[in-house]
C-alpha cells in the first residue's frame, strides 16, 4: 500500500540555525497531514497540522509547508534550540474526514541540535 | 487536563501470560486509538473507537489481540497468549470526535515480552 516516508533519517544542526525536515507522500487521497515530536520516552508530541486545502500553516517557531504537486510535505524550525532534539514524523490521513486520528505515519527522522 | 493516561508504563512479561495495559482518554474526548511502535514497523494503529464503539480493527495483528471500551473514561488492550515479537511501546490517543483533528497520546506502554 500507499506510505509516507522521510527523505533524510538523521539531521544535525546548531543552535540558532534554522532546520528544515522533509517527507514525502504517495497518496493524492490524503487530505490531512501533521507532525509530531517524539522525546526518548514519552509519547508523539503534537506540533502543527494542516489540510489539504492549504499549502502553509505556522505556528510558534514552526512552518509547514505543503506541495500538493510533487506531494511533499516539510516542516521548518526557526531558531532551533538544543530542546529541539527529537524524532520528528509527518503522518497522513486518508479518512476524509471521517476520523483525523486515523494516520498513517512515515519513519522519523532524528534532529540533533549541538549547542 | 491531565492528558491521556496509560498505565502500567512499563510491562515485562513471560512468553505465554496475558497482558492486559489499561488507558484513560482526554475527559470528553469520544475518539480512542490504540496504537503499536517499533523499530521495524514504526508507529502503526492497531484499532480505534468513537462513543466506546469499536470502528476499525484493521490493525489488530491476530486473535491473540482484543480491545475493549467499557465506557467513555477507560480502555483495555489485551494480548492473550504474550509472544516475544508482541514486545515494543503501546500508545493510546484520544481525539476530540471522528472530525475533529489533533491526535493527542498518552506517554505509551513499554512490553517487553521474555
Amino acid at each position: 500500500g500507499e506510505s509516507v516516508g522521510l527523505h533524510l533519517p538523521t539531521l544535525s544542526v546548531q543552535e540558532g540555525d534554522n532546520s528544515i525536515i522533509n517527507c514525502a507522500y504517495s497518496n493524492s487521497a490524503s487530505d490531512y497531514f501533521i507532525w509530531y515530536k517524539q522525546e526518548s520516552g514519552k509519547g508523539p508530541q503534537f506540533i502543527i497540522d494542516i489540510r489539504s486545502n492549504m499549502d502553509k500553516r505556522q505556528g510558534q517557531r514552526v512552518t509547514v509547508l505543503l506541495n500538493k504537486t510533487v506531494k511533499h510535505l516539510s516542516l521548518q524550525i526557526a531558531a532551533t534550540q538544543p530542546g529541539d532534539s527529537a524524532v520528528y514524523f509527518c503522518a497522513e490521513n486518508m479518512a476524509g474526514g471521517t476520523s483525523y486520528g486515523k494516520l498513517t505515519f512515515g519513519q522519523g527522522t532524528i534532529l540533533t541540535v549541538h549547542p | 487536563d491531565a492528558g491521556v493516561i496509560q498505565s502500567p508504563r512499563h510491562e515485562v512479561t513471560e512468553m505465554g501470560q496475558e497482558v492486559t495495559l489499561r488507558c484513560k482518554p482526554i475527559s470528553g474526548h469520544n475518539s480512542l486509538f490504540w496504537y503499536r511502535q517499533t523499530m521495524m514497523r514504526g508507529l502503526e494503529l492497531l484499532i480505534y473507537f468513537n462513543n466506546n464503539v469499536p470502528i476499525d480493527d484493521s490493525g489488530m495483528p491476530e486473535d491473540r489481540f482484543s480491545a475493549k471500551m467499557p465506557n467513555a473514561s477507560f480502555s483495555t488492550l489485551k494480548i492473550q497468549p504474550s509472544e516475544p515479537r508482541d514486545s515494543a511501546v503501546y500508545f493510546c490517543a484520544s481525539t476530540l470526535d471522528a472530525t475533529n483533528e489533533k491526535l493527542l497520546f498518552g506517554s505509551g506502554t513499554q512490553l517487553s515480552v521474555l
